[in-house]
C-alpha cells in the first residue's frame, strides 16, 4: 500500500502564494493527483502527474518528483474562495486495481 | 446534464438499523467506488466495482454491503455490524480519460450519516 503524508492545516492570505507538500511512500507509483474539497462537497479535480517536474494550469500548478516521492501543489493569487481542503492521491499499479489513495487532506484557509 | 446523484443527502438512523445510501451515475462509466470521509482522515475505500454483476473489497469493507446489478446503480449498504457508520460517505466514478491515460474520478456530493 501507499504511506501518504501531507499538512493537516495552512493558513494564507489573499493575494498571496502557496505551497502545499505531500509525500508518499509506493512500490508501483503510477501517478499523483489532486483534488479540491470545499466543506460538505464533492471532490474535483485539479491536477495529475505521473512525470517529474511542473504541470501548470491557470492559477494551479502541480510538481513530482519520482525519486524523492514528493509533490506540490502551488496556488497563486490566492482567493478566499480557495479555502477548502486539498486532497494529495496516489494511483499505484500493483495488483492491477490503479485505484488511487488518498491522503488526509490540508485544509487551506485563506484570510483577508 | 451528466453526473453522480447521491441520496439521501442528510440520514439519521439509530443504532440496529440498516441503511441503504443510492448512487445513480448518467456517464457510462464502467466503475464505480465507495468511500468513507472521517474528520482528519481523508478517504477511505469502501467497495468498488469495475463492472457490472462485479465488486471488490476495498480496504474497510467490515460492516457493508454493496450490489451492482445495473451500470448505472451502486447501492451502499451499512449494516448494524458496522461499528462507527457516522461520517460523510462519497460515491465515485472513474471516466475522463486524461491525455496522459490516467483516469480522472468524478465524485457525487455525498451522504451524511449520523448514527443516534
Amino acid at each position: 500500500g501507499q504511506n501518504i503524508d501531507q499538512p493537516t492545516e495552512m493558513t494564507a492570505t489573499e493575494g498571496a502564494i502557496v505551497q502545499i507538500n505531500c509525500t508518499y511512500q509506493t512500490s508501483g507509483f503510477n501517478g499523483l493527483f489532486w483534488y479540491q474539497q470545499h466543506a460538505g462537497e464533492a471532490p474535483t479535480f485539479l491536477s495529475y502527474n505521473v512525470l517529474d517536474g511542473l504541470e501548470e494550469k491557470g492559477r494551479f500548478s502541480s510538481f513530482l518528483s519520482r525519486s524523492k516521492g514528493y509533490s506540490y501543489l502551488l496556488l497563486k493569487e490566492l482567493q478566499m474562495k480557495d479555502s477548502a481542503s486539498y486532497l494529495c492521491a496516489v494511483r499505484d499499479q500493483t495488483g492491477g486495481s490503479y485505484i488511487p489513495t488518498f491522503g488526509r487532506g490540508t485544509s487551506l484557509i485563506v484570510h483577508p | 446534464d451528466g453526473g453522480i446523484t447521491q441520496s439521501p443527502k442528510y440520514l439519521f438512523r439509530k443504532e440496529g438499523q440498516n441503511v441503504t445510501l443510492s448512487c445513480e451515475q448518467n456517464l457510462n462509466h464502467d466503475a464505480m467506488y465507495w468511500y468513507r470521509q472521517d474528520p482528519g482522515q481523508g478517504l477511505r475505500l469502501i467497495y468498488y466495482s469495475q463492472i457490472v454483476n462485479d465488486f471488490q473489497k476495498g480496504d474497510i469493507a467490515e460492516g457493508y454491503s454493496v450490489s451492482r446489478e445495473k451500470k448505472e446503480s451502486f447501492p451502499l449498504t451499512v449494516t448494524s455490524a458496522q461499528k462507527n457508520p457516522t461520517a460523510f460517505y462519497l460515491c465515485a466514478s472513474k471516466g475522463s480519460q486524461l491525455r496522459s491515460g490516467a483516469n480522472v474520478l468524478t465524485f457525487g456530493a455525498g451522504s451524511r450519516l449520523t448514527v443516534l
